[in-house]
């Protein structure tokens, strides 16, 4: 997908809830897919990843769900803090072995509300 | 911090001139890629190289070049500069095992006057 700018999706949650960021993909002979946090003025940071041949993948508070069905990517962030809060994007991978590229999905804004 | 470094971090200049933005990977990573971040047209693939080799090209501008030298580092020079080439942009890099992971660098902000 392509990212939309200003008019990101945005989510709300108050803090120590758990959110849901979702994500459509494109192309389904992806195989590969990662989530990204971008907080204000800084680069893409890895949050977590998950391989086609996997439905769910945990981390330290996060779970990424993949439905190879409907080509739909979840994060899931358990007790959310302050800290959590920034843009989220998926990604996914495409291309042969060695000339791969990233594809990114139009981002959400999370905001994580005291 | 992901260990790639970004130089500089800010750049302004003006329409009709041409800049470089530098690139280190993390330590061991043999594949940098150029990333764009505008926002009409969120995060964009640039280009890919690995181990000194052009791997892969996205949607990059004539106008636009990049090289990646033999200590690993990358250049990303863009030339005849217009406005809407003011974004940020992003450097990335992966591990020589896997081609699949990628750490960001800090970025830099390119303003076109």
């Amino acid at each position: 997908g392509e990212s939309v700018g200003l008019h990101l999706p945005t989510l709300s949650v108050q803090e120590g809830d758990n959110s849901i960021i979702n994500c459509a993909y494109s192309n389904s002979a992806s195989d590969y897919f990662i989530w990204y946090k971008q907080e204000s003025g800084k680069g893409p940071q890895f949050i977590i990843d998950i391989r086609s041949n996997m439905d769910k993948r945990q981390g330290q508070r996060v779970t990424v769900l993949l439905n190879k069905t409907v080509k739909h990517l979840s994060l899931q962030i358990a007790a959310t803090q302050p800290g959590d809060s920034a843009v989220y994007f998926c990604a996914e991978n495409i291309g042969p072995q060695g000339a791969q590229k990233l594809v990114f999905g139009q981002g959400t804004r999370l905001t994580i509300n005291p | 911090d992901s260990g790639v470094t970004q130089t500089p971090k800010h750049l302004i200049t003006a329409t009709g001139q041409r800049v470089t933005l530098r690139c280190s990977p993390r330590s061991g990573d043999l594949s940098v890629y150029w990333y764009q971040q505008s926002l009409d047209q969120g995060l964009q693939f640039l280009i890919q190289y690995y181990n000194g080799e052009e791997r892969a090209k996205g949607n990059i501008l004539e106008r636009f070049s990049a090289q990646q030298f033999p200590d690993l580092h990358s250049e990303l020079n863009l030339s005849s500069l217009e406005l809407g080439d003011s974004a940020l942009y992003f450097c990335a890099s992966s591990a020589p095992t896997s081609t699949d992971t990628q750490y960001f660098g800090p970025g830099t902000r390119l303003t076109v006057l």
